[in-house]
């Protein structure tokens, strides 16, 4: 089957830097997605790793290590607005290309 | 813009009534996708469909059917609703291939009493 880990929590300060560790099991790897969910609101796709090493998008990066089954969300220059819960995503060959999500990560940034 | 639309935003329902649950995309995407979303959970995978009329088990199946008889609109089926059945609907889209970015509805708010 397929399992994703990530923390429930992070708390961080408004400007700093702040990283969403995921650890993943799969049967069939195709890349591991990133998606923000604002309470009340839908989850919003932010970035997608296919291959190893770090993909970078404004203040948001990530990063994919295939061989650890192993990625991570780094946010910088934290905003207020950055407040909201961050899911990791995984594809999985396993019976077409279904998306399996971790259980989410709750970032509280602090003033 | 992408759009996927739910036919509901909140629902309340009796435990035993048959519930219908629809999702319409507008950007002629192949995938679509059925999560319920519950605190502590994440999106667990309900069913999903890579084209019209195929559709592929999720990781929590039981309780639910779907059917996808037009390539725009995905609908979820609760044949005999219960209480453990209480919980957010997400509705999802995407293009075929790997790496494509999911679009997800508001959601559906559902409870069962």
């Amino acid at each position: 089957g397929q399992s994703l880990e990530q923390p429930s929590e992070v708390t961080a300060v408004e400007g700093a830097i702040v990283q969403i560790n995921c650890t993943y099991q799969t049967s069939g790897f195709y890349g591991l997605s990133w998606y923000q969910q604002h309470d009340g609101g839908a989850p919003t796709f932010l970035s997608y790793n296919a291959l190893d090493g770090l993909e970078e998008t404004g203040r948001f990066s990530s990063f994919l290590s295939r061989s650890d089954s192993y990625g991570y969300l780094l946010l910088q220059e934290l905003q207020m607005k950055d407040s909201a819960s961050y899911f990791c995503a995984v594809r999985d060959r396993g019976g077409g290309f279904k998306t399996i999500f971790g259980a989410g990560t709750r970032l509280f940034v602090k003033a | 813009d992408v759009k996927v639309t739910q036919s509901s935003r909140y629902l309340v329902k009796r435990t035993g009534e048959k519930v219908f649950l629809e999702c319409v995309q507008d950007m002629d995407h192949e995938n679509m996708f059925w999560y319920r979303q519950d605190p502590g959970l994440g999106l667990r995978l309900i069913y999903f469909s890579y084209d019209v009329k195929m559709k592929e088990k999720g990781d929590i199946p039981e309780g639910y059917s779907v059917s996808r008889e037009k390539k725009e609109r995905f609908s979820l089926i609760l044949e005999s609703a219960s209480t453990n059945q209480t919980s957010m609907y997400l509705c999802a889209s995407s293009p075929a291939g790997e790496g494509t970015e999911a679009f997800f509805g508001q959601g559906t708010r559902l409870t069962v009493v």
